[in-house]
């Protein structure tokens, strides 16, 4: 099966920075790749979506790229604020399965 | 705004005892999902289900797990006999056909002593 790392648990960063995650996985290139934001005790909530055959996809401050080489996929949110603390998850998905990575924590510090 | 609803939100149940997790997908969706994430874990797939029957599970969904779903509206996960080590929060999802984005609902936190 797949195995989906996600850099560093946590990472603190100044507001109006760009924050820039990482989901690095092993085996077979997914169809598609999701990320998700986690609030604490909450369901993850979809942000976007980016198919094997796509190399960027941009909604408002937000940016995922797809390296199928690397097998690697970077999120990055532009112009961070305070709201933007959450954690953040990438999803493999193959078929009708999702393969979710442990997740890197967010905090901007105003 | 349409969303996923689950009931109990929490559930405490002692070892061994048989729980009924409920979920109601929103509407018009026809793929529904069932995750696990044990405190301080990642989000595990459980199983996924389509078309009145299971289309894909992992590892996890042993025989001691079972969906259904019993009328038009409700998504069930039982665990027959729950263990200590199902102890964990479970999310239900669902998603439209022709769209990739699934809405997870808010979970209910199963505690098995």
């Amino acid at each position: 099966s797949q195995k989906i790392e996600q850099n560093s648990e946590a990472l603190n960063i100044q507001e109006g920075k760009t924050a820039t995650l990482t989901c690095n996985y092993t085996n077979y290139s997914p169809a598609y790749l999701q990320w998700y934001r986690q609030d604490p005790g909450r369901g993850p909530v979809f942000l976007l979506l980016i198919r094997e055959n796509e190399k960027e996809k941009r909604k408002e401050r937000l940016k995922v790229t797809f390296d199928t080489t690397l097998k690697q996929s970077l999120f990055h949110i532009t112009a961070s604020q305070p709201a933007d603390s959450a954690t953040y998850l990438c999803a493999l998905v193959t078929g009708n399965q999702f393969y979710f990575g442990t997740g890197t924590s967010l905090t901007v510090i105003p | 705004e349409p969303e996923v609803t689950q009931t109990p939100s929490h559930q405490v149940t002692q070892m061994g005892q048989e729980v009924i997790l409920r979920c109601v997908p929103i509407s018009n969706h026809l793929y529904f999902y069932w995750y696990r994430q044990i405190l301080g874990q990642k989000v595990e797939f459980l199983v996924s289900f389509y078309n009145n029957e299971i289309s894909e599970k992992s590892e996890i969904f042993d025989d001691q797990f079972s969906v259904e779903r019993p009328d038009g509206s409700n998504f069930t996960l039982k665990i027959r006999s729950t263990k200590l080590e199902d102890s964990a929060m479970y999310f239900c999802a669902s998603r439209q056909t022709g769209s990739n984005e699934q809405f997870f609902g808010p979970g209910t936190r199963l505690t098995v002593l």
